[in-house]
């Protein structure tokens, strides 16, 4: 099992530019979340999903969107990218209580 | 609002000394508390958890305390090593599928 991946692991954008970070799990999880980490504050949820077809806002949704149309993929889109959104974006899949993390995106917007 | 505090934010400890961080909740709905480790380049892991029914847990060298009346929980690292230098998050969650809130992180370096 490959587990949680995500590409690109670097990307930088001009403001204004759009992008989609890929993320991707093959454990068969149906809840599934986005979180970008900033220095002093911790994790912060983005977006989640609890199967395929259903997504919901977390606690910093606005400037991003998503979409769930198959129990692995959840990319995460950006549609117009500002300097504030310069952050490290990790996607999780989640079995029972316990959240398995990709390995990061490490997003810097000039 | 910051549902889950932890403290403190970076944290550097001898070799073999004990390493202790702390969170404090405020959501009474919260009925599971994992900690994840964190290495630099990499996505956090889950170390331990815990439930509100008992009082601690123990892995190893890491133990987790739990004061439900006081909503606060903490972690220790006993004979801390330097491999165990990474940042450390609590959580918290309320049931099933549901959004598990983090708190800031600790960056812990244990210097030999």
């Amino acid at each position: 099992n490959a587990g949680v991946t995500q590409t690109p692991k670097f990307q930088v954008l001009k403001t204004g530019q759009s992008m989609t970070l890929q993320c991707a799990q093959d454990m068969n999880h149906e809840y599934m979340s986005w979180y970008r980490q900033d220095p002093g504050m911790g994790l912060r949820l983005i977006h989640y999903s609890v199967g395929a077809g259903i997504t919901d806002q977390g606690e910093v949704p606005n400037g991003y969107n998503v979409s769930r149309s198959t129990t692995e993929d959840f990319p995460l889109r950006l549609l117009s990218a500002a300097p504030s959104q310069t952050s490290v974006y990790f996607c999780a899949s989640q079995l029972a209580r316990e959240q398995f993390f990709g390995p990061g995106t490490r997003l810097t917007v000039l | 609002q910051q549902q889950v505090k932890q403290s403190p934010q970076s944290l550097i400890v001898q070799k073999g000394g004990i390493s202790i961080i702390n969170c404090a909740y405020e959501n009474t709905a919260f009925d599971y508390f994992p900690w994840y480790q964190q290495f630099p380049g990499k996505g956090p892991a889950l170390l331990i958890a815990i439930r509100p029914d008992v009082s601690e847990k123990k892995e190893g060298r890491f133990t987790i305390s739990f004061n439900k009346s006081a909503k606060q929980f903490s972690l220790h690292i006993m004979d801390s090593q330097p491999g165990d230098s990474a940042t450390y998050f609590c959580a918290a969650t309320p049931g099933g599928y549901q959004k598990v809130t983090f708190g800031i992180g600790t960056k812990l370096q244990v210097i030999p």
